[in-house]
């Protein structure tokens, strides 16, 4: 089956960039989605089709695919950007939805 | 504005049954794929398979063929979610989730979920 890697953490001063992977076979011939879910809270879509922001997302969120990794950039990452992040695609071999194992994104 | 108001949570015991509501709201129902996702405590997302509305077709995660089956009632926009022959690790919140795309069951459309339930804790315990 498909699987999808990602760093289960990630540190980031307020300010700064932070950039969160996700790796997997061929993963960029695959459309990369990303979720923001914060505790207690459902997921969120931030980033679909490797790099679109849906309307109401800031535009510190950013995103690319390629080769087998697909990665989440967040520029000037605000303490309200602290939350989990997961990385999804379509696996057409299998038609099945993957998420990776998510990454803690903490800033401090 | 779209809604996915799930059920409540439930309590079961080891080989029993749940099933969980999702009653869909502002938007056309049959036009959008739903999808079932879970996230056991402390863990990550785990996808559990497809159903579509329009005709009640499914896709099944391989893990959990035979165990869980998706079904609706267009009268009231509501999708199904039932799980069979429950163990602790069933133990996990449960989210229905809409297709961001119209019509779109995955591959070059597939433009993730754009609108989750609010969840719906199953606690699986003796």
């Amino acid at each position: 089956s498909y699987e999808l890697t990602q760093p289960p953490s990630v540190s980031v001063s307020p300010g700064q960039t932070a950039s969160i992977t996700c790796s997997g076979d061929k993963l960029g011939n695959k459309y990369a989605c990303w979720y923001q879910q914060k505790p207690g809270q459902s997921p969120m879509l931030v980033i679909y089709q490797d790099s679109k922001r849906p309307s109401g997302i800031p535009e510190r969120f950013s995103g690319s695919n390629s080769g087998n990794t697909a990665t989440l950039t967040i520029s000037g990452t605000q303490a309200m950007d602290e939350a989990d992040y997961y990385c999804q695609a379509w696996d057409t071999s299998t038609a099945d939805v993957v998420f990776g194992g998510g990454t803690q994104l903490t800033v401090l | 504005q779209v809604q996915l108001v799930q059920s409540g949570a439930e309590v079961k015991k080891p080989g029993a049954s749940v099933k969980v509501s999702c009653k869909a709201s502002g938007y056309t129902f049959t036009s959008y794929y739903m999808h079932w996702v879970r996230q056991a405590p402390g863990q990550g997302l785990e996808w559990m398979g497809i159903f579509n509305p329009s005709d009640g077709g499914t896709s099944y995660a391989q893990k959990f063929q035979g165990r869980v089956t998706m079904t609706r009632d267009t009268s009231t926009s509501t999708v199904y979610m039932e799980l069979s022959s429950l163990r602790s690790e069933d133990t996990a919140v449960y989210y229905c989730a809409r297709e961001r795309e119209e019509y779109c069951s995955g591959g070059s459309c597939f433009k993730g979920f754009n609108y989750w339930g609010q969840g719906t804790p199953v606690t699986v315990s003796s």
